[in-house]
């Protein structure tokens, strides 16, 4: 069974303090690692998609990495709307049944 | 372009009621996912449909859940005789039809209380 493990469970910065968000998997495959932000009473928020190990994208003050075990979400410089719950998900087979881990809660204080 | 759409945005129910969760997919996608949020945990599946199908509906409890994605329509999860427990978010996701595996888009969800 797929296995998705996201540390720290909550972080706390100071706006501009850069760090990482980390999420670990175990799948039978790799077919790709989502990341998706949620705030709160909303629902996900499509971030990326990383389908190879390797394989960097960014966006705005957001960069993922994707090794063969896990990947990191890196936030640089970060702003207070940059705070919210942040969700590492993998895909089963078929694509359909995805798994998500229970997510980062990140607060950046101004 | 409108994005995935849930409604109701929050529904009341007492014990014993039934309720109905509708969801319309992005303009252009067939494949919907129904999910749900218990309290600090993380979003579990429940049942994958394309039009007129249940693919996969192993994440969906047994006895009182159903879904649905009929030829025209919302997609409908129903759930029968509510329980305490059955307090949570669901949300609905869509995907287009593709061969490889596609970025799910969610909705806002649905957050059931029952009392």
């Amino acid at each position: 069974e797929d296995q998705v493990t996201q540390s720290p469970e909550a972080l706390r910065l100071q706006e501009g303090e850069s760090s990482s968000l980390n999420c670990s998997y175990t799948v039978s495959g790799l077919r790709g690692l989502f990341w998706y932000r949620q705030d709160p009473g909303k629902g996900p928020e499509f971030l990326f998609t990383l389908y190879s190990a390797g394989e960097e994208k960014e966006k705005e003050r957001l960069k993922a990495t994707l090794t063969k075990k896990e990947s990191f979400l890196h936030i640089t410089a970060p702003k207070p709307e940059d705070s919210a719950t942040y969700l590492c998900a993998v895909p089963g087979r078929g694509y359909q049944k995805v798994t998500f881990g229970t997510g980062t809660k990140l607060q950046v204080i101004p | 372009n409108a994005g995935v759409m849930q409604n109701p945005r929050h529904l009341v129910r007492r014990r014993g009621q039934e309720a109905r969760l509708r969801c319309s997919p992005m303009k252009g996608h067939s494949h919907v996912y129904w999910y749900r949020q218990l309290p600090e945990e993380g979003l579990k599946f429940m049942v994958y449909l394309q039009k007129e199908n249940i693919i996969d509906e192993s994440g969906m409890p047994k006895e009182r859940f159903s879904a649905e994605f009929p030829k025209e329509g919302p997609s409908i999860l129903r759930i029968q005789q509510v329980v305490r427990g059955d307090s949570a978010a669901y949300f609905c996701a869509s995907s287009p039809l593709s061969e490889h595996g596609e970025t799910q888009y969610f909705g806002p969800g649905t957050r059931l209380l029952v009392l």
